[in-house]
């Protein structure tokens, strides 16, 4: 079965600096995507930033960014000059490519931005 | 703007009690899903519908129910609520392309 794991139950940034979460996950198969979800302190599930496994290139959104290492099962979210609108529970997901999007999500990380 | 809603955001219930929660998304997608989330667990699958008539169980299941018989909805029940069932429960919709759209979330005490 496919699992998600991230380590990190919490982490801390200054505000406009940078701060990497972790996340790795495990499976077998060779057709999957991957997802970062922000949720802020009104429960929104919110979208950040998706990853295809067949695409080697590293998803971009504005100052997010992801570093997919494939054969390492590793898919970090970096998050670039970070704003207190930024602190919030992220959740690392994972889906399989036949599943038609059925997500496996990780326990999440809880991000502190200090002013 | 195409949107997914929930209702009611709160709920309060008590034990052995039926209820049910709306979910209804205007995205027009065929994949609909039912996810609770508590602490230390993340969100975890409870069960999910490719299209009308069709229904699947998810990982935790075990108590509740779903039906569809249109696009827009996806109602989650339970059948008799129990104290375990206290959580925060999110729809999400899906285009069949792998990312899903999630509603605000319903938060449900069962007492």
């Amino acid at each position: 079965a496919q699992t998600v794991t991230q380590s990190q139950p919490e982490m801390s940034v200054q505000e406009a600096e940078t701060v990497t979460l972790s996340c790795t996950y495990d499976t077998s198969e060779s057709d999957y995507y991957l997802f970062w979800y922000k949720q802020p302190p009104s429960r929104q599930m919110i979208l950040v930033i998706r990853q295809e496994a067949y695409k080697q290139q590293n998803a971009t959104e504005n100052r997010f960014s992801v570093n997919f290492q494939k054969a390492a099962k590793s898919f970090s979210l970096k998050i670039s000059d970070s704003q207190l609108g930024d602190a919030a529970m992220y959740f690392c997901a994972y889906t399989s490519g036949g599943s038609q999007g059925n997500l496996i999500f990780g326990k999440g990380t809880k991000l502190s931005v200090k002013p | 703007d195409a949107e997914i809603t929930q209702s009611p955001r709160h709920k309060i219930t008590e034990t052995g009690r039926q209820v049910t929660l709306a979910c209804h998304q205007t995205w027009n997608h065929n994949n609909m899903f039912w996810y609770r989330q508590d602490l230390g667990h993340g969100l975890r699958l409870i069960h999910y519908s490719y299209g009308v008539q069709d229904t699947n169980k998810g990982e935790v299941s075990d108590g509740y129910s779903v039906s569809r018989s249109n696009t827009e909805d996806l109602p989650l029940t339970l059948e008799s609520a129990a104290s375990s069932q206290t959580s925060v429960y999110f729809c999400a919709s899906s285009d069949g392309l792998h990312t899903q759209y999630f509603g605000p979330g319903t938060r449900l005490t069962v007492l």
